[in-house]
């Protein structure tokens, strides 16, 4: 198993490009998440999805988009990307049960995204 | 989901236990507390969580509190490849994590 795969790996961007993170996981879970890492801070969430076909917002969601294409793969689209968006960009999986499962989530080796 | 804090960083000596402190005083009846660790800027990697109880596993143990109101991960014979940040989620009946700024762990020789 390849667990959870992002591409690319590093990424720059002219303030205004647009670009799409890509996302995949091969483990059957049904939620998948979206996180940007800023220097020295934790996670935040961004986006995330419960099941196939639903998203919802994160603490951060403005400035971007998200896709749940199918089970396996949920992408995260910067429309115009501003200096801002400068980050690093996690995304992960985790399977659904009783708050007292261990529903760990397992994170891609993330996106390094620089915004010029 | 209630706050944690979390001291900023800590050392330990290899092969010495890392106890890694954790406070979470508005913690609610039906919250886990969940530990993840971050080495070198990989992907967070979960590490143990519990409610009540003490647990342990292969990685390491998470004490908690007859109240709750705080917790503590120990890494019993810690190695240099256990420098990371370790962060401290309570959670509820939600898949969302809220990360705080977590512990940075330096073990040294």
């Amino acid at each position: 198993n390849a667990g959870v795969t992002q591409t690319p790996k590093f990424q720059v961007l002219k303030t205004g490009q647009s670009m799409t993170l890509q996302c995949a996981q091969d483990m059957n879970h049904n939620s998948m998440y979206w996180y940007r890492q800023d220097p020295g801070m934790g996670l935040r969430l961004i986006y995330y999805s419960a099941s196939e076909g639903t998203t919802d917002k994160g603490e951060v969601p403005n400035g971007y988009n998200v896709s749940r294409l199918n089970k396996r793969e949920f992408s995260l689209r910067l429309e115009s990307a501003a200096p801002s968006q400068t980050s690093v960009y996690f995304c992960a999986s985790s399977d659904q049960g009783s708050p007292g499962r261990r529903r760990e989530q397992y994170f891609g080796p993330g996106t390094r995204l620089t915004v010029t | 989901d209630a706050k944690t804090t979390q001291p900023t960083s800590m050392d330990c000596a290899e092969g010495r236990a890392a106890n890694l402190p954790c406070n979470h005083s508005t913690i609610s009846g039906n919250e886990y507390v969940y530990w993840y660790r971050q080495i070198h800027s990989q992907g967070p990697q979960y590490i143990i969580h519990g409610l009540k109880n003490n647990e342990t596993n292969e990685m390491a143990s998470l004490i908690i509190t007859e109240d709750r109101k705080s917790s503590t991960l120990i890494l019993p014979h810690a190695t240099l490849r256990d420098t990371a940040v370790y962060y401290c989620i309570v959670r509820g009946n939600t898949d969302k994590l809220i990360f705080g700024t977590g512990t940075r762990l330096q073990v040294f020789p």
